[in-house]
């Protein structure tokens, strides 16, 4: 079993939909949470980052972490054909700098 | 301010061979940290680097290593190629606090013939 789980979808929505996407893990020593989006033949771009448990919202998107349950959340308001692209979700221990990914959740949102 | 830079974008070699890649980090920035992804095992560290000095290293056997020199760029390399090396490469680049997030570059696609 993975130390992290993600949906590889595909997911498909329409224009102005909510986009939830979600990780769980086994490991409970993780304590820095990110997700990236990567588009195609790109690197990895940092959406968001959080540190143990609670809820980040920056413009359109919102974070949630729940430690006691091992699961993470990313939601994606009014979403937009923009936002097509995969989304990674990454965690580390001690330091933001080791990071293990899930599998990365494929995303499309038809205009 | 300049993103982190990856060189070549792309390379073909063959089984058996060496290939070296760079990465220079974001300026000011002092931590860069590589990462394997493919489609079957998606992104794996690698190893990472601060001050010149390896600090972690991720599951991947004894062909794989790197280096940084004084001025933070960061080189890989990966000895006698197998199939199963081809993979996007990627390098990350960090700040001083290990508690700050890493800027990934847009990678090195690497194909093993």
């Amino acid at each position: 079993q993975k130390e992290v789980e993600q949906d590889p979808g595909p997911l498909s929505v329409p224009e102005g939909a909510i986009v939830s996407l979600n990780c769980t893990y086994s490991n409970s020593a993780f304590q820095y949470f990110m997700w990236y989006r990567q588009y195609s033949r790109k690197g990895p771009e940092l959406l968001m980052y959080t540190y143990s448990s609670g809820n980040k919202e920056d413009g359109r998107f919102t974070a949630q972490v729940d430690k006691s349950s091992k699961y993470i959340s990313l939601f994606i308001r009014d979403s937009q054909p923009s936002d097509s692209a995969t989304y990674l979700c990454a965690m580390s221990e001690g330091s933001a700098r080791q990071l293990t990914f899930g599998s990365g959740t494929q995303l499309t949102v038809l205009p | 301010k300049a993103g982190v830079t990856q060189t070549p974008r792309y390379l073909i070699k063959t089984r058996g061979q060496q290939v070296t890649l760079s990465c220079s980090p974001i300026s000011g920035h002092r931590s860069v940290s590589w990462y394997q992804q493919t489609p079957g095992q998606g992104l794996q560290f690698l190893f990472e680097y601060f001050s010149e000095t390896q600090r972690n290293k991720g599951n991947f056997p004894g062909r794989f290593s790197g280096r940084q020199f004084s001025n933070s760029r960061s080189e890989m390399n990966v000895s006698t190629l197998e199939l199963g090396d081809s993979a996007l490469y990627l390098c990350a680049s960090g700040a001083r606090d290990p508690t700050d997030t890493q800027y990934f570059g847009p990678g090195t696609r690497l194909t093993v013939l």
